[in-house]
């Protein structure tokens, strides 16, 4: 079993929906999520970076993690065709500059 | 600031040949990451630096395989002999080094653009 998995997807949506992406893991001791958002051959771009359990909000996006189901999320509300994209979940554990442990993303569809 | 410069972009190069891959971090950054995307494998972490020294290198796949940072604002990734399986995606990121256990925005990593290297 692969340390995080994630839905590759396509996950194809209208303009304006709620859009939920996840990722389970298995390693207890993952601490430290983020979200990442990567665009057809770009790097990938921090959107979101929280610890341990609960909630976090940025705008249009939610964060959410459940460290006893070991499963977090990420909401996009009022979703844009500029949100079409893949998004990575990564995670490590501790709060130090650790390499990130990735899931292989999502790929978001946008329909206008 | 310029963010991560990675080069070359592309690279295509035949089977047995030495590759490159240079990276520039962000100025002031005192680590430096090595990763691999392929279809197959996803995102996965090869080394990492602090302040020049490799950390972690156990994601490095064999010995084929070698990274250095001679100073704070250059590393290579180096593939030699180059095999077909090595194409992918290589990407350089960069970070602070963290002031406390308090996750910011700031503290995480910032991606280059990635070198595509295809090896025939």
């Amino acid at each position: 079993q692969k340390e995080v998995e994630q839905d590759p997807g396509p996950l194809s949506v209208p303009e304006g929906a709620i859009v939920s992406l996840n990722c389970t893991y298995s390693n207890s001791a993952f601490q430290y999520f983020m979200w990442y958002r990567q665009y057809s051959r770009k790097g990938p771009e921090l959107l979101m970076y929280t610890y341990s359990s609960g909630n976090k909000e940025d705008g249009r996006f939610t964060a959410q993690v459940d460290k006893s189901s070991k499963y977090i999320s990420l909401f996009i509300r009022d979703s844009q065709p500029s949100d079409s994209a893949t998004y990575l979940c990564a995670m490590k554990t501790g709060g130090g500059a650790d390499g990130l442990t990735f899931g292989k993303g999502t790929h978001l569809i946008i329909q206008p | 600031d310029a963010g991560v410069i990675q080069s070359p972009r592309h690279e295509v190069t035949e089977m047995g040949q030495e590759v490159t891959l240079r990276c520039k971090p962000i100025s002031g950054h005192d680590y430096l990451f090595w990763y691999r995307q392929t279809m197959m494998r996803g995102l996965e972490l090869l080394i990492y630096f602090n302040n020049n020294v490799p950390i972690d290198d156990s994601g490095m796949p064999e010995d084929r395989f070698s990274a250095k940072m001679p100073n704070a604002s250059f590393s290579t990734l180096k593939i030699q002999p180059s095999e077909p399986r090595d194409s992918a995606v290589y990407f350089c990121a960069s970070s602070l080094a963290p002031r406390d256990l308090i996750p910011r925005i700031t503290d995480t990593q910032y991606f280059g653009p990635g070198t595509r290297l295809t090896v025939l």
